[in-house]
This record gives C-alpha cells, sequence and structure tokens, in this order.
C-alpha cells in the first residue's frame, strides 16, 4: 500500500506565510485533499484538487501539486489557522482513500 | 443541511465485537455520487480511513483491517453500521463518519461532511 508523508509541525509568526508538504507517490496519479482539524472537533475539507477551496474556505488558502508532492499554502496566516492540517489520496495500490501524519501549524 | 451523527459505546472490553451507528441526514444514502465513510483517530494521533460504503453498495475495507470489519446500511433508516470484531485497547479511538463524495479522476473522492466523532474505550 501507499504512504503520504507530512511533516510533523511547522511554525509561522501572525500574518505571514506557511507553506506545508504532502509527499507519495499515489499523488503522480492523484489530487490531494486536505482537511483542517481543531482540538476536540472533527476536521474540515479546506482545499481540494489543485487549487479548489470549498465554500467558506477564506481566499488565503492555496493548494499546489508538482510531481509525488502537494502543498497547502496559508498566505497571511491567522490565529485561527492553528490546527492540525492532513492531507488525503487515494491509494493507487489498494484502491481506497488515504491520510498522511498530519502537520501541527502553530501561529506565533 | 448535510449533518452526520455516530452512535454506540463508550467503553468496550478487549476481544469484544464494537457497533457503531452513523445516522445521516440531508443527503441520500441512494445517491450514486455520495457514500458514507468511518474513519478513526487514536487520541493525539493520525485519522486512518476504515471502510466505506456507496449507493451500489460498493464497499471498501483498510487492508490492514479488513478480516475485522462490516460496513453495511439501512436506507429507511439513512444509517451506515460498522461492525469491528475481536477488539483490542489499541482499537482506543475516535471514530468518525464522514461523507465521501466520487470525483473526476484525477480528483481523489473526499470527505466533505463530517460527523461530531464519538469516542470508543477499549478496556477490561
Amino acid at each position: 500500500s501507499s504512504e503520504l508523508t507530512q511533516d510533523p509541525a511547522v511554525s509561522v509568526a501572525l500574518g505571514q506565510t506557511v507553506r506545508m508538504t504532502c509527499q507519495g507517490d499515489s499523488l503522480r496519479s492523484y489530487y490531494a485533499s486536505w482537511y483542517q482539524q481543531k482540538p476536540g472537533q472533527a476536521p474540515v475539507l479546506v482545499m481540494y484538487g489543485k487549487d479548489n477551496r470549498p465554500s467558506g474556505i477564506p481566499a488565503r488558502f492555496s493548494g499546489s501539486i508538482s510531481g509525488n508532492t502537494a502543498s497547502l499554502t496559508i498566505t497571511g496566516a491567522q490565529a485561527e489557522d492553528e490546527a492540525d492540517y492532513y492531507c488525503n489520496s487515494w491509494d493507487t495500490s489498494d484502491k481506497h482513500p488515504l491520510f498522511g501524519g498530519g502537520t501541527k501549524v502553530t501561529v506565533l | 443541511q448535510v449533518t452526520l451523527k455516530e452512535s454506540g459505546p463508550v467503553l468496550v472490553k478487549p476481544t469484544e465485537t464494537l457497533t457503531l451507528t452513523c445516522t445521516v441526514s440531508g443527503f441520500s444514502l441512494s445517491n450514486a455520487r455520495m457514500g458514507v465513510s468511518w474513519i478513526r483517530q487514536p487520541p493525539g494521533k493520525a485519522l486512518e480511513w476504515l471502510a466505506h460504503i456507496f449507493s451500489n453498495a460498493e464497499k471498501s475495507y483498510s487492508t490492514s483491517l479488513k478480516s475485522r470489519l462490516t460496513i453495511s446500511k439501512d436506507l429507511s433508516k439513512s444509517q451506515v453500521v460498522l461492525t469491528i470484531t475481536n477488539l483490542d485497547p489499541l482499537d482506543t479511538a475516535t471514530y468518525f463518519c464522514a461523507r465521501i463524495v466520487r470525483a473526476t479522476y484525477p480528483f481523489p473522492a473526499n470527505f466533505d461532511s463530517w460527523g461530531q466523532g464519538t469516542l470508543v474505550a477499549v478496556s477490561s
């Protein structure tokens, strides 16, 4: 089966830009989706495909993909963006969804 | 408005079977593009996809847990049920159900609505 690898943690100063990545062979075939999870809450879809934001997600969130790496960027990070972020894609060998290990984003 | 709500026991003993129910509203379990997935999260750890079921009864299971999982649905009650057999303390987790929406390649299916989750502890 495939794996998606994320950096465990990143930090960003308030108002600055942070980029988090997700690497895996499945990303050569499928795009990624990204989920934001705050403590004690369910995940929320914040990005899908190359750069598609669901309704209600701020424009400071953007996505991209190149080769086997997908990225989620927050431009002008806000205090409320502090959360865990999980990437998700499709396991091309086992034919089912796949999650990364998550990145904890701290806004300083 | 799409809602999903998980229900089930809070505490289960090792070796027992866990039955979790997801009750949905705001969409139909007969919709060809939409299904329901179960996803779990051990305390302090990452999300783990477990299983999903679509309207045509297409089912898929986590490769590592396949032998222990069964997913089914009851259209009349708008419910999706997951059973996990032979529980172990390592199965202690918050269990989420989520709506999974099919997408056109190369977009993967994604989870656009989630329940609040239910915490299940496995302990004697």
